[in-house]
């Protein structure tokens, strides 16, 4: 089946430094995969980060950036600095396109960044 | 953003007894989902409802569960009766499209005794 693996835990970084959490997916589904970050900030719903719906593509929003990579089936998502409020969890989530729009999500990563 | 919310944020009750979850998506949106997140696990789809059918449904979405959407209003999670194992955190998502962003509420937690 289809399903969603990324960096487990929590993930400690300081602030200005830069930070990867990976992700990959696997996707056995007939029809397309279309690739998302959602983000929960603390007291606050999942919202969506970014998405790349096209192999190759590059997603980006509040500095972060993702790479749909086809090839080795990745998604991971970059930032060059973090600040102490991207301190949130992190959910690389997957689509199927043709069916009816469910996403599959990963673990959840848990970014602590220390002043 | 577009905001779904969902009512109640807690709900605690015992075995056997029923839960109504309720959630008030995004206005225009037609799509419709629940989502089942237990401590420590992933967040996992259990149902997508649209124009007032079950489009598809998970393993996850046993016999006791069902959901609707009367007039408009709310689009509801019904567990009846509950069980220990139903205890988890339920998510609502609205779309309006079926290429568009997934709305998430900030979930109704629920324990059950």
């Amino acid at each position: 089946g289809d399903s969603v693996t990324q960096t487990e835990g929590q993930v400690t970084v300081s602030e200005s430094k830069s930070l990867i959490i990976n992700c990959t997916y696997s996707a056995t589904s007939i029809g397309y995969p279309n690739l998302f970050w959602y983000v929960r900030y603390p007291g606050e719903g999942l919202q969506l980060l970014l998405k790349v719906i096209t192999a190759g593509q590059k997603g980006s929003s509040r500095g972060f950036e993702a790479t749909y990579n086809k090839e080795a089936t990745s998604f991971h998502l970059q930032k060059a600095s973090v600040q102490e409020s991207d301190s949130a969890v992190y959910y690389c989530a997957l689509r199927v396109t043709g069916n009816t729009g469910k996403l599959i999500f990963g673990l959840g990563t848990t970014l602590q960044v220390q002043p | 953003g577009p905001k779904v919310l969902q009512i109640p944020s807690h709900q605690i009750i015992d075995m056997g007894q029923m839960v109504t979850l309720n959630c008030d998506p995004v206005s225009n949106h037609l799509y419709f989902y629940w989502y089942k997140q237990i401590l420590g696990q992933q967040m996992e789809f259990l149902v997508n409802f649209y124009n007032g059918k079950v489009m598809e449904k998970s393993k996850l979405f046993k016999d006791q569960f069902s959901v609707e959407r009367p007039d408009g209003s709310y689009f509801t999670l019904k567990i009846q009766p509950t069980a220990l194992e139903d205890s988890a955190v339920y998510f609502c998502a609205s779309r309006l499209g079926v290429r568009d962003t997934q709305y998430f509420g900030p979930g109704t937690r629920l324990l059950v005794l």
